[in-house]
């Protein structure tokens, strides 16, 4: 595909729902990134996988968080039993390269908006 | 962690005015990157700096990266409606975003 995509591109939960996300990264990256960005604020970072091996979750808020990348191409976020400070956008970044070359370039998908009532 | 601070945290101006937005950190950079993101969409790189000194332009935007590495400035000249947006600095460390400058360009 010509970028990152992620979907549901909006979703709404009830507080105590589970919710999974995806992302789609660009065919052959290697750095797949998950970040969560609150109303008017920079993007946080969650979590890091160099292919499907997950390599940084010191990031994720609480152990409701749950990522995974098996294949290590398609990723998917889950957030267990949603409560409504997990109401953010949710974004998704690949680069080709692993994490830490200096002058690599994340490309990010659109985000997820989730919204927790 | 390291931290990154960005500042002005607001920014509204007129078309055709010049600003200048910083992001400083509280310890050396090995390279910083500079983001733009419009509303509903993820951030767009514009420049990654690595070398202490160094300045880099495209079109109306210089980057500048401290001598130190500890710090970075963007400036636009002439600024114009589409230049509006939230702009991002990340330390490229350890992938962390700063909170953004969050500019409007009135026309």
């Amino acid at each position: 595909g010509a970028g990152v995509s992620q979907s549901p591109r909006y979703k709404v939960a009830k507080r105590g729902q589970d919710v999974a996300l995806r992302c789609d990264p660009i065919s052959g990256h290697v750095s797949l990134f998950w970040y969560q960005q609150a109303l008017g604020q920079g993007p946080e970072f969650l979590t890091y996988f160099q292919n499907e091996a997950q390599l940084d979750k010191s990031g994720l808020p609480s152990d409701r968080f749950f990522a995974e990348r098996p294949e290590g191409s398609v990723s998917t976020l889950k957030i267990q039993r949603t409560q409504q400070e997990d109401s953010a956008v949710y974004l998704c970044a690949s680069s080709p390269s692993p994490w830490g070359t200096p002058t690599d370039t994340q490309y990010f998908g659109p985000g997820t908006r989730l919204t927790v009532l | 962690t390291q931290l990154l601070e960005q500042s002005p945290q607001f920014l509204s101006i007129q078309e055709g005015e010049n600003l200048t937005v910083y992001c400083n950190s509280s310890s050396v950079f090995s390279s910083l990157q500079w983001y733009r993101q419009e509303p509903g969409e993820g951030p767009v790189l514009l420049v990654t700096v690595v070398t202490g000194g160094e300045v880099k332009k495209l079109k109306r935007l210089t980057f500048q990266f401290g001598d130190a590495r500890k710090d970075s400035s963007l400036h636009i000249t002439a600024a114009q409606p589409g230049d509006t947006g939230l702009y991002l600095c990340e330390n490229n460390n350890d992938m962390r975003f700063g909170a953004g400058t969050r500019l409007t360009v009135k026309p």
